[in-house]
């Protein structure tokens, strides 16, 4: 079965560094996300992407945040200046279309921001 | 704004006993509802998904119903066994994202 591929799946960052996190999403799907779950909170929306731009953010993805597709297999989520709030679990997911089936979550990259 | 809740909070059962987790959204205009199982520290494992036209789902021992108009789903364990001991998680889809409600931890003893 396809899957969402994410790495690493912990990364130790100092606070005020930049952390690139990666994912390989399922190779014919078109719509990419980023998710967040701070220890012991609910799995929150971060912002969506296709055709190479941000198709919806939430209030939480501010300008230290940034997505990009760099090539046509990989989609990363870059935190400019880490800080210790920034520490949590991130889901990468993908979908083949916006509404319908096929909408599969990565296994998600731990950071934790010292 | 989709707000989902989930009731209980957490839940303990001996082994063997049927259980049913509870899930609400506020906005009924969905495309779907869909469950997840979440080890500590681990990420998310997609148990059952229920398009908005259809009224329930299986897997196994698992069954998950949704009423739309009332804004409710609950998912149904039947005879539970310690290795389903997790975080269960509810998500709904409006729109391009999924809405999560907090969880119910459940903890099934031997």
């Amino acid at each position: 079965e396809p899957e969402v591929t994410q790495t690493p799946s912990h990364q130790v960052t100092q606070m005020g560094q930049e952390v690139i996190l990666r994912c390989v999403p399922i190779s014919n799907h078109l719509y990419f996300y980023w998710y967040r779950q701070i220890l012991g909170q609910k799995v929150e929306f971060l912002v969506s992407f296709y055709n190479n731009e941000i198709s919806e953010k939430s209030e939480i993805f501010d300008d230290q945040f940034s997505v990009e597709r760099p090539d046509g297999s990989n989609f990363t989520l870059k935190i400019r200046s880490t800080k210790l709030e920034d520490s949590a679990m991130y889901f990468c997911a993908s979908s083949e279309v916006s509404t319908g089936f096929g909408y599969t979550f990565g296994s998600g990259t731990r950071l934790t921001v010292v | 704004k989709q707000e989902v809740t989930q009731i209980p909070a957490a839940l303990s059962v001996p082994e063997g006993e049927n259980l049913v987790l509870n899930c609400s959204f506020t906005d009924s205009a969905i495309y779907n509802l869909q469950w997840f199982r979440q080890d500590p520290g681990k990420g998310l494992t997609s148990l059952l998904l229920i398009q908005s036209s259809q009224r329930e789902q299986t897997s196994g021992r698992l069954n998950a119903s949704l009423d739309k108009s009332s804004g409710r789903s609950t998912l149904y364990i039947a005879a539970s066994q310690p290795g389903d001991s997790a975080t269960y998680l509810c998500a709904v889809r409006a729109g391009q994202n999924f809405v999560f409600g907090p969880g119910t931890r459940l903890s099934v003893l031997p």
